[in-house]
């Protein structure tokens, strides 16, 4: 039952170091979900792939770039870190766009 | 206005009591409706969906939904100490008739349940 399987749980970085967040999922959704959760500021979504082979911009996705490898994974890029993108990343998933999402484990970045 | 406003919190209620969250939300064409459950330090978890003007009901959980006030509600009974979490509201507006549906959180409740 492993669902969304985010990768890695942790991480430190230093501001200007760039690094990719990896998702999988293996419940055969079309849709994929990128947010970030701030304290007081909520889930807010940062890219979308509806299904395989595209990619949107969500409310927050400047400084992310995103890759939608196959329909089950889905990455998450910081080109060059800054201290403003520290916060918990989720990944989530769903088989259409108004369907229950999926919630993966979380990232835990911290960029100094 | 925001999108999806939430009871302000944090909510608490004793053991056992009836617990009850709150949702409003701006946009008319918004057609599915989630209540998620968050422990700290965890990811939200799916407990609640609800799609048509009514009550659904999940065991100690119904969701409520009136498209006309453009309000959902979330009623826990029985509200144990496990239930003390912060809970998400969350609402999809079909963007176009696409098969994305932008979802929007809300803030969230904090849930207090004290024995």
């Amino acid at each position: 039952n492993a669902g969304v399987t985010q990768t890695p749980k942790f991480q430190v970085l230093k501001t200007g170091q760039s690094m990719t967040l990896q998702c999988a999922q293996d419940m055969n959704h079309n849709s994929m979900y990128w947010y970030r959760q701030d304290p007081g500021m909520g889930l807010r979504l940062i890219y979308y792939s509806a299904s395989e082979g595209t990619t949107d911009k969500g409310e927050v996705p400047n400084g992310y770039n995103v890759s939608r490898l196959n329909k089950r994974e889905f990455s998450l890029r910081l080109e060059s870190a800054a201290p403003s993108q520290t916060s918990v990343y989720f990944c989530a998933s769903s088989t259409r766009g108004n369907q229950p999402q999926h919630f993966g484990d979380g990232t835990r970045l911290s960029i100094l | 206005q925001k999108e999806v406003e939430q009871n302000s919190g944090p909510l608490s209620v004793p053991e056992g009591a009836i617990a009850s969250l709150n949702c409003t939300y701006s946009d008319r064409g918004s057609q599915s409706f989630f209540w998620y459950r968050q422990y700290s330090g965890k990811s939200p978890e799916l407990i609640m969906f609800i799609y048509s003007n009514g009550d659904k009901e999940d065991g100690r959980f119904t969701a409520q939904l009136n498209k006309a006030s453009q309000y959902v509600s979330l009623l826990i009974r029985d509200s144990q100490p496990s239930d003390s979490a912060t809970y998400l509201c969350a609402v999809v507006t079909n963007a176009g008739g696409t098969s994305y549906g932008k979802l929007t959180f809300g803030q969230g409740t904090i849930l207090t349940v004290h024995p």
